[in-house]
């Protein structure tokens, strides 16, 4: 079965760089999540889409922002990149909310090093 | 907001049971969900519990009580392969999930 597929897998950038994550949800799926993990840290929840438009915000810093396209993928620019920002990033989706207990499926995440 | 608390560790031997409890407080609640997370790996949902009771779900078991703000995971006939780390999690809202701090369970031989 077709899972959540994020891209690049691994970045190495300099601080004030910018990265670009991509993130294709499992077909049909309506909704896309995002999320930072630190290391030894939770998945902090960043922003979601649902059918294509942004549905919710966490603690997205405003040099992030992220969309979603008309082929549902989505995208998370993360501009003037600090050393913080270095963390396991995770696409999800889901079909219908969260909230429901409908499964929402992780990708296997972007590693993004700056330095 | 939401706030989630559970135990940072817990070891057990093989083949034992576990209980992984987590207390939370929300603006919101639309349910208790659990997942599993490998080192460097994705999370994989468990289990959902939105009424209070027991979920079963071959050896694990998500129980809530949501007077009391509490629900626990439930790992029986423990394996190695079990060793990972388990989050609580809920929400506040329709598409946003808040994630507990994370407990490490590790399974000794």
């Amino acid at each position: 079965a077709a899972g959540v597929i994020q891209s690049p897998r691994h970045l190495i950038k300099e601080k004030r760089e910018t990265a670009t994550l991509k993130c294709y949800p499992i077909p049909r799926h309506d909704t896309v999540y995002w999320y930072q993990q630190g290391p030894g840290q939770d998945p902090q929840f960043l922003i979601s889409f649902y059918e294509k438009m942004q549905s919710d915000k966490g603690s997205i810093p405003d040099r992030f922002s992220a969309q979603q396209f008309s082929d549902y993928h989505s995208e998370l620019n993360m501009s003037s990149l600090e050393l913080g920002d270095s963390a396991l990033y995770f696409c999800a989706s889901s079909l219908g909310a969260g909230i429901s207990g409908n499964t929402i499926y992780f990708g296997e995440g972007s590693w993004l090093t700056v330095v | 907001g939401q706030s989630l608390e559970q135990p940072s560790e817990v070891t057990a031997v093989e083949g034992a049971i576990v209980q992984i409890n987590c207390t939370y407080q929300t603006s919101g609640f639309y349910g208790l969900s659990w997942y599993q997370q490998h080192d460097g790996g994705a999370p994989t949902f468990l289990s959902y519990n939105a009424l209070d009771g027991l979920e079963e779900t071959g050896r694990f078991s998500s129980f809530l009580s949501r007077s009391d703000s509490y629900g626990y995971l439930l790992l029986q006939e423990l394996q190695m392969k079990d060793s990972a780390s388990y989050f609580c999690a809920t929400s506040g809202s329709a598409r946003q999930l808040t994630f507990g701090s994370g407990t490490q369970l590790t399974v000794l031989p």
